[in-house]
């Protein structure tokens, strides 16, 4: 069936680095894809997303290109800040799987000054 | 109204009890979801609303879980005789628009149920 594997945290970087988070995806259908973020105490919220191959995904410095040829939509940011610490989901959702989001374990990000 | 809320925040039941998990979408969504969301694990999907219909339900792990929303507003998530591998957050979403699947899902902060 349709999932998601997602890059193992927790991850930690200092302020400015480059920062990237590995999603690939396993779909009989044409998936959109999506990444999630949840900060301390508040709930999921969408991030970015992509609704086909090539298609790039990017909100607040974050981008990720939707791969069909290596099912991956990893996440990257030039330079990240403290306020970028967070849970990040990776997500997929398609027509064979009806109206389910398929989630990713999450991958937890600190980022110190 | 703001967001999706969900109540109660916490909920602490013994083995056996009954719960109700209640969640208040945004104004005018017509779709609404619950997920399950064990601990250091991404949310799984439980069951699925367009209105008042539940479309699809193939994510509840028994027939311990019901889910109703019969005016296609508010839901109830409801656990019957509980057990601990219950325990978990149980998130609620909601979307506009019928076809979610290219429009934002706008999740509750969800509830946490502990079972002892």
């Amino acid at each position: 069936g349709d999932s998601v594997t997602q890059m193992e945290g927790p991850v930690t970087l200092s302020e400015e680095a480059f920062l990237t988070i590995n999603c690939t995806y396993t779909a009989t259908g044409y998936p959109s894809l999506f990444w999630y973020v949840q900060y301390p105490g508040e709930g999921l919220q969408l991030l970015l997303k992509a609704t086909k191959a090539d298609d790039k995904g990017s909100n607040k410095g974050f981008e990720a290109t939707y791969r069909k040829e290596t099912t991956s939509f990893h996440l990257e940011k030039g330079s990240v800040q403290v306020s970028d610490s967070a849970v990040y989901f990776c997500a997929l959702s398609s027509s064979n799987t009806g109206n389910q989001f398929y989630f990713g374990t999450g991958t937890s990000l600190t980022v110190i000054p | 109204g703001a967001g999706v809320s969900q109540s109660p925040r916490y909920k602490v039941a013994k083995r056996g009890q009954d719960v109700a998990l209640r969640c208040d979408p945004i104004s005018g969504h017509v779709s609404l979801f619950w997920y399950q969301q064990a601990l250091g694990q991404g949310p799984e999907f439980l069951t699925y609303f367009q209105n008042e219909a539940q479309l699809d339900k193939s994510g509840l792990p028994s027939d311990r879980f019901f889910a109703e929303r019969p005016e296609g507003s508010v839901s109830t998530l409801k656990i019957q005789r509980t057990q601990q591998e219950d325990s978990a957050v149980y998130l609620c979403a909601s979307s506009r628009n019928r076809e979610p699947l290219f429009y934002e899902q706008y999740f509750g902060p969800g509830t946490r149920l502990t079972v002892t």
